[in-house]
């Protein structure tokens, strides 16, 4: 089993829909967790982060965390073919020091 | 502010042959790490470091060195390429806890091991 799971997709969703994104991870000690875009030929960069079960909203965003079913999703509202993207999972170790990483979930958003 | 920088952006090598990816961040952050991503795959650690002076291993280091005499730079030297070195090189840095945690990227170097 790996240790952070997304599904590779491509998921396609229509633009202004609402695009759902999951990541199950395995080490019961995580506390943090992250959500990545990475645009294809570019590096990384933050989305969300959450660290309590329930969910956290920003923007469009919204991420939600369930400790004990160890998963943690991101929800895209009203969906932009600019959200198109590889959305990567990451999740700390019990040190904090690392993040495990997801192979990532592209979604493709359709006009 | 720079953010993080790498360079160089693009290279090809021959098997056997060595180099030094450089890293630099101007944020004052105390954690850099070093990751290769494969295509369709994630990112997967090689080397991480908790402040200068202070290096360790991440999930592949087999192949790699890195160092760490400041706070700024983070190299990674690659010896005795080979093809399965072949991949896209981030550095990143991080501000770790609490509410603000987040890892900057570099925009990467593309290696070819030929």
């Amino acid at each position: 089993q790996k240790e952070v799971e997304q599904n590779s997709g491509p998921l396609s969703v229509p633009e202004g829909a609402i695009a759902s994104l999951n990541c199950t991870y395995s080490d019961r000690g995580s506390q943090s967790f992250f959500w990545y875009r990475q645009y294809s030929g570019k590096s990384p960069e933050l989305i969300m982060s959450i660290y309590s079960n329930g969910d956290k909203e920003d923007g469009r965003f919204t991420a939600q965390l369930n400790k004990a079913s160890q998963y943690v999703s991101l929800l895209i509202r009203d969906s932009q073919p600019s959200d198109s993207a590889t959305y990567l999972c990451a999740v700390s170790k019990d040190s904090n020091y690392q993040l495990i990483w997801g192979a990532g979930t592209k979604l493709i958003i359709k006009p | 502010n720079a953010g993080v920088t790498q360079t160089p952006k693009f290279r090809i090598l021959k098997i056997g042959q060595s180099m030094t990816l450089q890293c630099a961040q101007d944020m004052n952050h105390n954690y850099m790490y070093w990751y290769r991503q494969d295509p369709g795959m994630g990112l997967k650690l090689i080397y991480y470091s908790v402040g200068a002076g202070i290096t360790d291993k991440g999930e592949v280091p087999n192949g790699y060195n890195v160092s760490r005499s400041t706070t700024e730079d983070f190299p990674l030297r690659l010896e005795l390429a080979a093809p399965s070195q072949t991949s896209v090189y981030f550095c990143a840095s991080r501000i770790a806890g609490g509410s603000t945690d987040t890892q900057y990227f570099g925009p990467g170097t593309r290696l070819t091991v030929l």
